[in-house]
């Protein structure tokens, strides 16, 4: 089915390990982000990206690192899991343009415990 | 910089009640005006939005006008209902002129509760 996907769903790590989270959209795109949800935060942009290997940092970059090779795929790697970053990671995509095409559309997220 | 806020919740308000969250913003120029709905477990769905001033918008019998002289976007419904309960994020998208790459900013969400 088309869309934007999330995997793991869950993910339960320790600290100081790598962990990739990825995303996956079937509607080619143009720009695709991530954000981290945190109660009492709201949602925060971690990177962006606006085309297949162009990324730029967001809000909370440090710790994370992303790439996108293709335009449907946007992975996103925390190189030291530490307990700070335990949330729930969201991705989102939208194309490029005004007007009608201003809609963010979300993946279901991914939950992530770091112990 | 871009700021939204949004009242705190929670808010807990009976079936058929009147429902209003209020959104304010800090913004150059004109942005781009959303209201996002997260139900339990599942990712932000758009529920409304509006791209320039006095524009409604509306969707499942919700309502939000983007007032510019207010810099608000408040969140009504006039009769809520069980299946409204969910956290609703108000956000902002910059003009796209500014370089802002359609960043959103969000507001920190406010959890509904509706009771039957």
């Amino acid at each position: 089915d088309a869309g934007i996907t999330q995997s793991p769903r869950y993910k339960i790590t320790e600290t100081g390990r790598q962990v990739t989270l990825m995303c996956h959209q079937t509607w080619s795109h143009s720009y695709m982000f991530w954000y981290r949800q945190d109660l009492g935060h709201g949602l925060r942009l971690i990177y962006y990206s606006a085309a297949a290997d162009i990324t730029d940092k967001g809000e909370v970059p440090d710790g994370y690192v992303v790439s996108r090779s293709k335009t449907e795929n946007f992975p996103l790697t925390l190189e030291s899991a530490t307990r700070s970053q335990t949330s729930v990671y969201f991705c989102a995509s939208r194309i490029h343009g005004q007007g009608a095409s201003d809609t963010q559309y979300f993946g279901p997220g991914t939950r992530l415990t770091v112990l | 910089g871009d700021s939204v806020t949004q009242m705190e919740g929670p808010v807990t308000l009976s079936e058929e009640a009147f429902l209003t969250i209020n959104c304010t913003y800090t913004a150059t120029g004109y942005p781009s005006l959303f209201w996002y709905v997260q139900y339990p477990g599942e990712g932000l769905q758009l529920l409304l939005k509006a791209t320039k001033a006095d524009d409604k918008g509306s969707n499942k019998g919700f309502e939000a006008t983007y007032r510019k002289e207010t810099t608000s976007f408040h969140l009504e419904k006039g009769s809520v209902q069980v299946s409204d309960s969910a956290v609703y994020f108000c956000a902002l998208s910059p003009p796209p002129f500014r370089g802002s790459n359609y960043k959103l900013t969000f507001g920190k969400g406010t959890l509904l509760t509706v009771n039957p």
